[in-house]
């Protein structure tokens, strides 16, 4: 059972545009959010994050919007760069646990 | 090195074969996980360790699946008899907090090709 869901398999955006990439979940007990950032032969890194108790998080280009009504996350990227060409991971864990629920991910490809 | 290494990179195995394969975390993080991601999936929890501890394994797939950190530090992950649907991106991660509810930090991962 799928209980962080990245829709968009893929998202192609042009250099200097916003990528918006978009996550759901069904899970009601989690509270903390993260995105990973992905390239060919490593591992994830950690992007950015988010508590439930906030709305908004903004790390330089990088910004996650949480709608806990909707369950739904987002992950803007202003402006877009070619080096943001990479597999964005959505992940989730409820409070108190340490295990990470991952999206599928999807692939952004930024365009010259 | 600074960060969370994984070896080998790559694993061929014959089906039937046993395999290990070892992560390091980075120095004095305390909790230690291990992932499978599967092509075009996410990474899938397997198991987690705290030190030495290993406080959850509900995500290893079937008894053939092993872990262990002896020490605290070194964790190796063994798969007996190994099967085609093993085939994966086996992922080692780490971090600092005793929960572990915080930001993990990921190798590079061992990809296992079972043939």
């Amino acid at each position: 059972d799928q209980q962080v869901k990245q829709n968009s398999p893929s998202l192609s955006v042009q250099e200097g545009r916003i990528s918006i990439l978009n996550c759901d979940y069904t899970n009601s007990m989690f509270d903390y959010f993260l995105w990973y950032k992905k390239y060919p032969a490593e591992g994830p890194t950690f992007l950015i994050s988010i508590s439930s108790i906030k709305d908004k998080n903004e790390d330089g280009r990088f910004t996650v919007f949480l709608n806990k009504s909707a369950k739904h996350l987002s992950l803007h990227i202003v402006p877009s760069q070619p080096g943001d060409s990479a597999v964005y991971f959505c992940a989730a864990n409820p409070s108190n646990d340490y295990k990470l629920s991952f999206g599928a991910g999807t692939t952004v490809t930024v365009r010259a | 090195g600074a960060g969370v290494s994984q070896s080998p990179r790559y694993k061929v195995a014959k089906r039937g074969q046993d395999v290990a394969l070892r992560c390091d975390p980075i120095s004095g993080h305390v909790s230690l996980f291990w992932y499978q991601q599967a092509l075009g999936q996410g990474p899938e929890f397997l198991t987690y360790f705290q030190n030495e501890a290993q406080l959850d394994k509900s995500g290893l797939p079937s008894d053939r699946f092993f872990a262990e950190r002896p020490e605290g530090s070194v964790s190796t992950l063994k798969i007996q008899r190994t099967q085609q649907e093993d085939s994966a991106v086996y992922l080692c991660a780490s971090t600092n907090s005793g929960t572990g509810i915080y930001e993990q930090y990921f190798g590079p991962g061992t990809r296992l090709t079972v043939t």
